[in-house]
């Protein structure tokens, strides 16, 4: 399996603050690679997709870069709601995996 | 709008099984996949496989091969996972979620269920 290491494993940041979460790759994904936002209690939304590309309705201060085994996902402006833990997961194999998580917590 | 929505909470044995199903809504059943995903207390996110919608093709994590089985019924636009043999460390709240459906290009999770939770308790 393709393994998924995310860093750091907890952030905390001020609101307004510029954020950068990275994920790791054991091997080349190419850029199938995608960012889930989870709330407490809540599912998994989808924020980018294929490394780079932003869902339909999320806001623009969310972005993603990388390709092969190095992406990052930053936020520019951190806002209230966006308190919240991120997940990578690759799709480039069938049998998908997800990092472990980066939970963005208030300074 | 897209719509996954699933059967509620389960208490079961160590040894038992569980069935937890998921109703699609909003969109094309048999045009995209449908993964299951688990999430343990307190734990990150586990894939645990996927089923296309169109043919009922699967792929199941290595770990989980020989006590799960997903199934969908195209009649009624429901996808199911079953799993056997159950352990404490499957207590988790397990999520469907779109997928896609495509046997020879990457597949997106797009949309999730809000979730089932399973306890396994003696």
């Amino acid at each position: 399996d393709i393994q998924m290491t995310q860093s750091p494993s907890t952030l905390s940041a001020s609101v307004g603050d510029r954020v950068t979460i990275t994920c790791r790759a054991s091997q080349s994904i190419s850029s199938w690679l995608a960012w889930y936002q989870q709330k407490p209690g809540k599912a998994p939304k989808l924020l980018i997709y294929k490394a780079s590309s932003l869902e339909s309705g999320v806001p623009s201060r969310f972005s993603g870069s990388g390709s092969g085994t190095e992406f990052t996902l930053t936020i520019s402006s951190l806002q209230p709601d966006d308190f919240a833990t991120y997940y990578c997961q690759q799709y480039n194999s069938y049998w998908r995996t997800f990092g472990q998580g980066t939970k963005v917590e208030i300074k | 709008q897209v719509q996954l929505v699933q059967s509620g909470a389960e208490v079961k044995k160590p040894g038992a099984s569980v069935k937890v199903s998921c109703k699609a809504s909003g969109y094309t059943f048999t045009s995209y996949g449908i993964s299951w995903v688990r999430q343990a207390p307190g734990q990150g996110l586990e894939w645990m496989g996927w089923i296309s919608a169109y043919n009922g093709n699967t792929n199941y994590a290595q770990k989980l091969q020989g006590r799960v089985t997903m199934t969908t019924d195209t009649s009624t636009s429901t996808a199911y996972m079953e799993l056997r043999s159950l352990r404490s460390d499957d207590t988790a709240v397990y999520y469907c979620a779109r997928d896609g459906n495509s046997p020879t290009q990457p597949r997106l999770i797009d949309y999730w269920g809000q979730g089932t939770l399973v306890t396994v308790s003696s």
